[in-house]
């Protein structure tokens, strides 16, 4: 199975703030990777796939890097509803395996 | 409008089974693979397996090999996760998924695109 792994596992930012989270996985995935968020009591929701493809009505202040095993999400400039809890994913391989979370709090 | 809907809350005790709905409606069910997620509280996304809706086949992650079973129900867009065997640890929500598998390249996909609201599953004694 590929390993995915994210870091930080949380951080606080402040309103404005540019904020990046990294996703490794432990073998090869190209471009097979995608970034959810979720928010309490809610269920995920796709944001960028393909690494850096944003899903219609994603902010643009969401952007995507990254190939083969290193992978980055960018928010430019945190707005108050982007406060949440992101995942990458990998959609390389079965099975479907997600990173730990990264939880951006309030600062 | 695409969406999946799931059935309702669950109390189990340890040793039954659930079985949990997700009923499509907005797209195409047939050009999908339906997964399920699970979340216990507090805790990352889990992934337990999918159902690729045209041909039917199943694949499950090796945790839930001997007690999960997918299937659907394709005259009313529905598919089905059964959970056997029930556990403490069992208690969680389920999400079910939807991913394009129309726009797959060797079986490599782009994301669950459409996610069902989540059910509540309890085990308790």
């Amino acid at each position: 199975d590929i390993q995915m792994t994210q870091f930080p596992s949380s951080l606080s930012a402040s309103v404005g703030d540019r904020v990046t989270i990294t996703c490794r996985a432990s073998q090869t995935i190209n471009s097979y990777l995608n970034w959810y968020q979720q928010k309490v009591g809610k269920a995920p929701k796709l944001l960028i796939n393909a690494v850096s493809s944003l899903v219609s009505g994603v902010p643009s202040r969401f952007s995507g890097s990254g190939f083969g095993t290193d992978f980055t999400l960018t928010i430019s400039s945190l707005e108050p509803e982007d406060f949440a809890t992101y995942y990458c994913q990998q959609s390389h391989s079965v099975p479907r395996t997600f990173g730990q979370g990264t939880k951006v709090e309030i600062k | 409008q695409m969406q999946l809907v799931q059935s309702g809350p669950e109390v189990k005790k340890p040793g039954t089974s659930v079985k949990v709905s997700c009923k499509a409606s907005g797209f195409t069910l047939t050009d999908s693979a339906v997964q399920w997620v699970r979340q216990a509280r507090g805790q990352r996304l889990e992934w337990m397996g999918w159902i690729v809706v045209g041909s039917g086949d199943t694949h499950y992650a090796q945790k839930f090999q001997e007690g999960v079973t997918i299937t659907r129900d394709m005259s009313t867009s529905t598919v089905y996760m059964e959970l056997s065997s029930l556990t403490f640890a069992d208690t969680a929500v389920y999400y079910c998924a939807a991913e394009d598998s129309s726009a797959w390249y060797y079986g490599r996909g782009y994301g669950m695109g459409v996610w069902g609201q989540g059910t509540t599953v309890t085990v308790s004694s």
